[in-house]
């Protein structure tokens, strides 16, 4: 079965550069999210969207900013990057049935991460 | 604040025996429950999960148990294989936003199985 792919899977930059991070959801799915694991913590929630609209914001700094494009591919921008922007960032995606009490929707599949070092 | 917690970090068991996983949660809005499990280097598999309208879901070697009351959840495999170590995220989930529902992690238990 597809998997969810995320590219690079390492990406190496400077302080201050920037950064493109690319997720490609599982065909069908509607709902991307993307999740930052710093090292040895828990993946924390960035942003999500849902049917190419932003959905909801976690912990994104303001120099980061993402998209969902109209093949469902979702792109996560980081901009001025800083040391501590570096971590193992996740993208998952789900399928948003919208049927009352289908807890289904809940159930996020994870790609294999983007590991992003900034020296 | 860590509104979902493990509080073991590491767990050892011998193959064939019991693995017993805990979770606790603080918010009460939380109505879904995960397991996630991970592999070094991989994103986290998506393994069991249990509704707030439940207190067990099984699945083959794995069930998940939830006391909502006491605001705990826990994981069993039973029995215990080596392909089963791995770290394990408990997660929780509760609808945020148009079609959104957002998962807030524990900070995950290392399970060894040892042969």
């Amino acid at each position: 079965a597809a998997g969810v792919i995320q590219s690079p899977r390492h990406l190496i930059k400077e302080k201050r550069e920037t950064a493109t991070l690319k997720c490609y959801p599982i065909p069908r799915h509607d709902t991307v999210y993307w999740y930052q694991q710093g090292p040895g913590q828990d993946p924390q929630f960035l942003i999500s969207f849902y049917e190419k609209m932003q959905s909801d914001k976690g912990s994104i700094p303001d120099r980061f900013s993402a998209q969902q494009f109209s093949d469902y591919h979702s792109e996560l921008n980081m901009s001025s990057l800083e040391l501590g922007d570096s971590a193992l960032y996740f993208c998952a995606s789900s399928l948003n049935r919208g049927l009352a009490g289908d807890f289904r929707d809940y159930e996020q599949y994870f790609g294999p991460g983007t590991r992003l070092t900034v020296t | 604040d860590q509104q979902v917690k493990q509080n073991s970090p590491s767990l050892s068991v011998q193959e064939g025996r019991i693995s017993i996983l805990n979770c606790d949660y603080t918010n009460s809005m939380f109505d879904y429950f995960l397991w996630y499990k991970k592999y070094p280097a991989e994103g986290p598999t998506f393994l069991i999960s249990i509704s707030s309208i439940k207190d067990k879901n099984e699945d083959g070697r794995f069930t998940v148990f939830l006391n909502k009351s006491a605001k705990h959840l826990s994981l069993h495999i039973v029995p215990s294989q080596p392909g089963d170590s791995a770290v394990y995220f408990c997660a929780a989930s509760a609808r945020s936003g148009a079609g959104s529902y957002q998962l807030t992690f524990g900070k995950g238990t290392k399970l060894s199985v040892i042969p």
